[in-house]
């Protein structure tokens, strides 16, 4: 599986722009990157997911690079209601593929 | 289209005692899975059912914990006897079995508090 390396943790007021790095240096040709978002008491909720260059949603942008060894989640005009922890997975969806969770980074959205 | 759902949503048990979580999945979603995350530490997978069969339950703590899913359709867990290490939050995840399909849902959990 593999690897993945985020921020513990990033801070950010509302109305700005939040990007979230994530390295996987050892990406497998048929993995595919995907982010969630929890929050506290609940489960992790789907972002958004990508394979290559670049996908948006009505939550998020996910950027890829070429090499594929990093990805970028991109949040616009963040709110308070965005103070969250979010993972960044990587491997194959669907299928037999068991998602693995690492630490995360706790995003808090400061007034 | 109904979520995941686990219950009960919070469960506080004596040491010794026995508990069973319950997981309904999304209906059609094939492939379900168990994981835990214990206070303080990182999500941690537990097993994962396709259909009514076992793919993996290498994260099985130990044999004080069975998992099924009779039919294929809801999962128990049952922990039997409770520890106190076991306290954590439980969730329950599902996903169709169709390769490239986007992402997989959870449930809220089960706090279980071991006392």
């Amino acid at each position: 599986l593999a690897k993945t390396t985020q921020p513990i943790s990033m801070d950010s007021y509302e109305g700005q722009e939040v990007n979230i790095t994530c390295s996987h240096n050892n990406i497998a040709t048929n993995d595919y990157i995907t982010w969630y978002q929890q929050f506290p008491s609940q489960g992790p909720r789907f972002i958004i997911q990508g394979y290559k260059t670049k996908v948006t949603n009505e939550v998020a942008s996910l950027f890829i690079p070429a090499d594929r060894k990093s990805s970028t989640l991109s949040l616009p005009r963040v709110s308070l209601s965005d103070t969250a922890v979010y993972y960044c997975l990587v491997g194959e969806s669907g299928g037999s593929y068991i998602p693995t969770f690492g630490r995360g980074t706790s995003l808090i959205v400061h007034p | 289209e109904a979520g995941v759902t686990q219950f009960p949503s919070h469960s506080v048990i004596e040491k010794g005692q026995t508990v069973t979580l319950r997981c309904d999945p999304i209906s059609g979603h094939d492939n379900l899975y168990w994981y835990r995350r214990v206070m303080g530490k990182e999500i941690k997978f537990l097993l994962h059912f396709v259909k009514e069969s076992k793919q993996d339950e290498s994260g099985m703590p130990n044999n004080r914990f069975l998992a099924e899913r009779t039919g294929g359709t809801y999962s128990t867990l049952k922990v039997q006897p409770a520890e106190l290490e076991d306290s954590g939050v439980y969730f329950c995840a599902s996903s169709q079995s169709v390769r490239g399909n986007y992402g997989y849902t959870f449930g809220s959990g089960t706090r279980l508090t071991v006392v």
